[in-house]
């Protein structure tokens, strides 16, 4: 069974318009992150939530806004989508503090 | 602001070899570090980690060396497989704060 589910893997889409991308996991963690990989491979952490809390929220345009309908869950909506926002975006899940982090395998968001 | 770096970024080895993949990093509040391996295609894969009070830990093939006199740590992988081509991430978690990545060693293992 896949631990940390997103969709979707792929995702192309025209300047401007406005997509969600959906994660899951299935291991009981407490905390949920969104990151974003550049086509450099750089890792950068986005948002981080807690029990359905937002504790990390780093320097993201409010474009993007992340939501937590409950602690298996943390969905990322991306409102007027830029040419820049095409990258790779990893959700991981962990039981939070320092404790290994379990990611899934990415949406690939592609913006024409 | 601060960062965790790595020293190579390509890797080249040959199958059978011993592999080390270094990385340097700045934040000295880090308490916690992690090394991720990522295939292509795919999330990060946590391999080993480990806490600062200790300076070496071993898994299965994978040894992790912490030197935090020089701020640097080290993943050892022997007799190194063609499977074990990937990019290698450390990451540090700066006493329970959010994980830094460095920048990632692409490890390629020749048959």
């Amino acid at each position: 069974d896949t631990a940390v589910s997103q969709t979707p893997k792929y995702l192309v889409t025209q300047m401007g318009n406005d997509k969600s991308i959906k994660c899951e996991q299935n291991l009981g963690h407490d905390t949920m992150y969104w990151y974003k990989q550049d086509s450099k491979k750089f890792l950068k952490i986005m948002f981080s939530y807690n029990n359905k809390e937002l504790i990390i929220n780093e320097t993201v345009p409010n474009r993007f806004s992340p939501k937590s309908p409950d602690k298996a869950h943390l969905n990322l909506h991306i409102n007027s989508l830029e040419l820049g926002d095409s990258a790779v975006y990893f959700c991981a899940s962990s039981q939070g503090g320092s404790q290994p982090q379990h990611f899934g395998d990415g949406t690939r968001l592609s913006i024409l | 602001g601060e960062n965790v770096g790595l020293h190579l970024p390509t890797l080249s080895v040959q199958e059978g070899d011993n592999s080390i993949i270094n990385c340097a990093y700045s934040n000295s509040a880090s308490d916690y570090f992690i090394w991720y391996k990522q295939e292509s295609g795919k999330g990060p894969q946590f391999i080993i980690d480990i806490r600062s009070n200790m300076d070496k830990r071993q898994g299965q093939r994978v040894t992790v060396l912490l030197n935090k006199t020089v701020k640097h740590l080290s993943l050892q992988i022997a007799a190194t497989q063609p499977g074990d081509s990937a990019v290698y991430f450390c990451a540090e978690n700066p006493r329970g704060g959010k994980l830094i990545f460095g920048q990632g060693t692409e490890l390629s293992v020749k048959p």
